[in-house]
């Protein structure tokens, strides 16, 4: 069975622009989180989602939004991206609602110049 | 706000050796911990996870020891192998919060030959 997909794997954007990673949990799996992690940091708590519904947010600017589809995948937007944005953004999936046991993919390298 | 701390940000110990990671908490309120393994350019994986309701899980070759008196958690790693050369994270989440996890800053293990 596959993992947590994420795509891409890269990327490189310019300071303004706006950015859409997605995530693809586990099959079966109906809860979506994503984190950011900042080099040499723990990942830190963006948002969760669970059944198409936002469950959770941590604190960042409205400039993050996210939103999760039918099929239970996600996407994360950030718009006018500032060079702080530059991280690792990691998706983690899990069964329920209760976000136990939640499995990480393997991460989107955001770059901002 | 609450926050989770590791005590070591390093740990060097030779292959064959067991090795404890430490990890204090402060969320009292707190009642489920992981233990992840982030590899350099990957996305954490899965180790191992403990509920408030019990003191010690094993699985293989780890160990997860919870103290709740004074909100401690380690991870217990036997014969130690090159392979479990990694950052290790532990994290906590509680009903409350829409199970977000909250991380540490990581601990990083180098085995030695």
């Amino acid at each position: 069975d596959a993992g947590v997909t994420q795509s891409p794997t890269h990327l490189i954007k310019t300071r303004g622009q706006h950015v859409t990673l997605r995530c693809s949990p586990i099959s079966g799996h109906k809860s979506v989180s994503w984190y950011q992690q900042v080099l040499g940091q723990g990942p830190q708590f963006i948002f969760q989602y669970y059944e198409k519904e936002e469950r959770g947010r941590g604190n960042f600017p409205d400039r993050f939004s996210a939103r999760q589809f039918p099929n239970y995948s996600s996407e994360l937007n950030v718009n006018a991206l500032l060079l702080g944005d530059s991280a690792l953004y990691l998706c983690a999936s899990s069964l329920g609602r209760a976000n136990t046991e939640a499995f990480f993919g393997q991460g989107t390298r955001l770059t901002v110049v | 706000g609450e926050s989770v701390g590791l005590h070591l940000p390093t740990l060097s110990v030779q292959e064959g050796d067991n090795s404890i990671i430490n990890c204090a908490y402060s969320n009292s309120a707190s009642d489920y911990f992981i233990w992840y393994k982030q590899e350099s350019g990957k996305g954490p994986q899965f180790i191992i996870d403990i509920r408030s309701n019990m003191d010690k899980r094993q699985g293989q070759r780890v160990t997860v020891l919870l103290n709740k008196t004074v909100k401690h958690l380690s991870l217990q790693i036997a014969a130690t192998q090159p392979g479990d050369s990694a950052v290790y994270f532990c994290a906590e989440s509680y009903s409350g919060s829409a199970r977000q996890l909250t991380f540490g800053s990581g601990t990083q293990l180098t085995v030695l030959p």
